[in-house]
């Protein structure tokens, strides 16, 4: 049973161009979770959605930035216009159910953003 | 909001010897608290969880934490470090109930180890 997987590893985009970052879950699992990591920095949550609805978005920029876990096929992390502060970990997460209900989170192993 | 405190960037212990990887966390109450590990190349794995009850959790590979709330603090232990133990190591907190995939973690902890 595959782990959750996260393409491309890597993803170097120049300033203005857009990102799209590809994350499927584990198989069984309907529940995704994107969180991003600055440099220096801890992860942080950005969205939690769950197949064909966004949950919550409470820490997504207001900006630029958007999700979407279609009814087939991975989630899709898009970032449009991406700036130099864009450039960041990105990781995925996904669960079978809801995490609140203490259902464990499964990480993927990331996308390394560099924005030149 | 809370907030999560490794204060050790990188630990660096020998093969054998024993480890303590520390975490303080701020949360108006008792938060859930996680200990992950990653490998190079590698996801986030959970190591171990605290939810309520017994303040002394035994997680995976041998690792066990101990949450002390007059301490705010959730600290890792392992009494006998293995060469596959190196990697970096990340405390999170979650506030309790529906919103708890809204994990908030430290910047992490390299351990490196001498064979």
């Amino acid at each position: 049973n595959a782990g959750v997987m996260q393409n491309p590893r890597h993803l170097v985009r120049r300033r203005g161009q857009e990102a799209r970052l590809r994350c499927s879950p584990m198989k069984g699992h309907s529940h995704v979770y994107w969180y991003r990591q600055l440099p220096e920095e801890g992860l942080k949550f950005m969205v939690y959605l769950q197949k064909e609805n966004i949950i919550d978005e409470s820490g997504m920029p207001k900006e630029r930035f958007s999700a979407e876990f279609p009814k087939e096929g991975p989630s899709i992390l898009r970032i449009q216009q991406v700036v130099r502060g864009d450039s960041a970990a990105y990781f995925c997460a996904s669960s079978q159910g809801p995490s609140g209900n203490n259902e464990k989170l499964f990480f993927g192993s990331g996308t390394q953003l560099s924005v030149l | 909001a809370q907030s999560v405190t490794q204060p050790d960037i990188h630990i660096t212990v020998s093969e054998g010897a024993s480890l303590e990887l520390r975490c303080n966390y701020s949360y108006g109450a008792t938060p859930y608290l996680f200990w992950y590990v990653q490998s190079p190349g590698q996801g986030l794995q959970l190591l171990l969880k605290y939810f309520s009850g017994d303040t002394l959790v035994q997680g995976i590979k041998g690792f066990e934490a101990e949450f002390k709330r007059s301490q705010s603090s959730f600290n890792l232990r392992k009494p006998s470090v293995h060469w596959s133990d190196a990697a970096e190591y990340f405390c999170a907190v979650a506030a309790p109930g529906a919103g708890s995939y809204q994990l908030t973690f430290g910047k992490g902890t390299k351990l490196s180890v001498i064979p």
